[in-house]
């Protein structure tokens, strides 16, 4: 156990639909990093925050966004949901914000869109 | 992504040494890692290596970084059957920018 959770576990839905990923990191991490793994796109890396802001953005479509809250957990908002975004999606958590050489990953939340 | 490349597959005999290559294009990397993934279960990170090195020794784990080539490799000694799983290269650029290979899937036949 990483000591990072992520809910829901399972999540279906329907296109054109939007969804709320939560994820809370590791007690004492400030970092929290996003991604996506697929089959075909492999993993990507979404976004990162550190204490509330945006340190670093990766692959992150438009329809997606993500906050970090006062409490450290943060969520991602996956709006206008497509078929191609059917994916795992990872949260990590890390104590360094910039040279963050120890990330530690959630168990993830499976997204099916129909 | 970006590329980051690693062979898809890998099956070796228990006991048997197993070597897992990636190779990367950005010399600008800071920090190499090395990443396990159970089926079901999330990454685990299982080293990681400061561009500068060039080798670095963790029990069972060697990793080897040639800078020159862009290439990273992962020497598991002595592979057990609980080593079997897939198997991710990253690197993280200036920026904070991280970037994974696509996995090696490496089997462990007893």
């Amino acid at each position: 156990d990483s000591g990072v959770t992520q809910t829901p576990k399972h999540l279906i839905t329907a296109t054109g639909q939007r969804v709320t990923l939560r994820c809370s990191p590791r007690s004492g991490d400030l970092s929290v990093y996003w991604y996506q793994q697929s089959l075909d796109q492999g993993l990507q890396f979404l976004i990162q925050y550190y204490n509330g802001e945006e340190r670093a953005k990766g692959n992150i479509l438009e329809r997606f966004s993500a906050q970090q809250f006062p409490d450290l957990h943060s969520e991602l908002n996956l709006s206008s949901l497509e078929l191609g975004d059917s994916a795992l999606y990872f949260c990590a958590s890390s104590v360094e914000g910039a040279s963050s050489y120890e990330q530690y990953f959630g168990p993830g939340t499976r997204l099916t869109v129909t | 992504g970006e590329d980051v490349e690693q062979s898809l597959f890998l099956s070796v005999r228990e006991g048997d040494s197993s070597v897992i290559n990636c190779t990367y294009t950005d010399s600008s990397s800071t920090y190499l890692y090395w990443y396990k993934q159970e089926p079901g279960a999330g990454l685990q990170l299982l080293t990681y290596i400061f561009s500068n090195m060039d080798m670095k020794q963790d029990q069972r784990l060697t990793v080897l970084l040639n800078k020159k080539d862009k290439h990273l490799s992962l020497r598991i000694a002595d592979t057990q059957t609980g080593d079997s799983a897939i198997y991710f290269c990253a690197e993280s650029r200036p920026g904070n920018q991280f970037y994974f290979g696509t996995g090696t899937s490496l089997t462990v036949i007893p």
